[in-house]
């Protein structure tokens, strides 16, 4: 079945430094793929997506680029901020396979320091 | 607004208690999911809903039942079969093949 995996936490970074967090997926169709943010005693927040091979998806100085020839879909963010402090999850969604069901991996917890 | 609305925030249930979660949306979303995150974990489907009056069995099903009569709602039902019902429960919706809206979740604790 599908799955997603993503870098175990927490990472812990300065402010305006750079920010990495790898994602891999396994799907056996074409998914689309997603990062949501989760902010302490919330719910989830899209924060990008994309839906074909290639595509990058941006936004808040955020990015990721859909790999399909290494199955990853890597978070980025040049210069993070204290409010940059959260959970980020990757998501895929492969209509053709499993319908709407959404698969998200484990999370990775940002902590971001004045 | 339109939005997706979860209560109550908070809600204590004792053993051997069914309880029942609301989830309510007004986006016309198509599709409806809940989920359970325990501290520290990411999120594990338990089921999910592509249109009325049809739904499916996620990851974690067992001891959880859902009903989807009207498109608006989805509730879940945590029933005395669940043996570890404390968590955080977040329910979604999206269109079909589109990026979800969640809730502000419930957090349900067994006293």
């Amino acid at each position: 079945g599908d799955s997603v995996t993503q870098m175990e936490g927490p990472v812990t970074l300065s402010e305006e430094a750079f920010l990495t967090i790898n994602c891999t997926y396994t799907a056996t169709g074409y998914p689309s793929l997603f990062w949501y943010v989760q902010y302490p005693g919330e719910g989830l927040q899209l924060l990008l997506k994309a839906t074909k091979a290639d595509d990058k998806g941006s936004n808040k100085g955020f990015e990721a680029t859909y790999r399909k020839e290494t199955t990853s879909f890597h978070l980025e963010k040049g210069s993070v901020q204290v409010s940059d402090s959260a959970v980020y999850f990757c998501a895929l969604m492969d209509i053709k396979a499993a319908g709407n069901k959404l698969t998200f991996g484990g999370g990775t917890r940002v902590l971001v320091k004045p | 607004d339109g939005g997706i609305t979860q209560s109550p925030k908070y809600l204590f249930r004792k053993e051997g208690q069914n309880v029942t979660l609301s989830c309510e949306q007004n986006l016309n979303h198509d599709a409806m999911y809940w989920y359970r995150q325990d501290p520290g974990q990411g999120l594990r489907l338990i089921y999910y809903s592509q249109i009325v009056n049809d739904f499916q069995k996620g990851d974690i099903a067992e001891g959880y039942s859902v009903s989807r009569e009207k498109k608006e709602s989805f509730p879940l039902t945590v029933t005395s079969a669940q043996k570890n019902p404390t968590a955080f429960y977040l329910c979604a919706s999206s269109i079909l093949e589109g990026s979800a809206f969640f809730g502000q979740g419930t957090r349900l604790t067994v006293v």
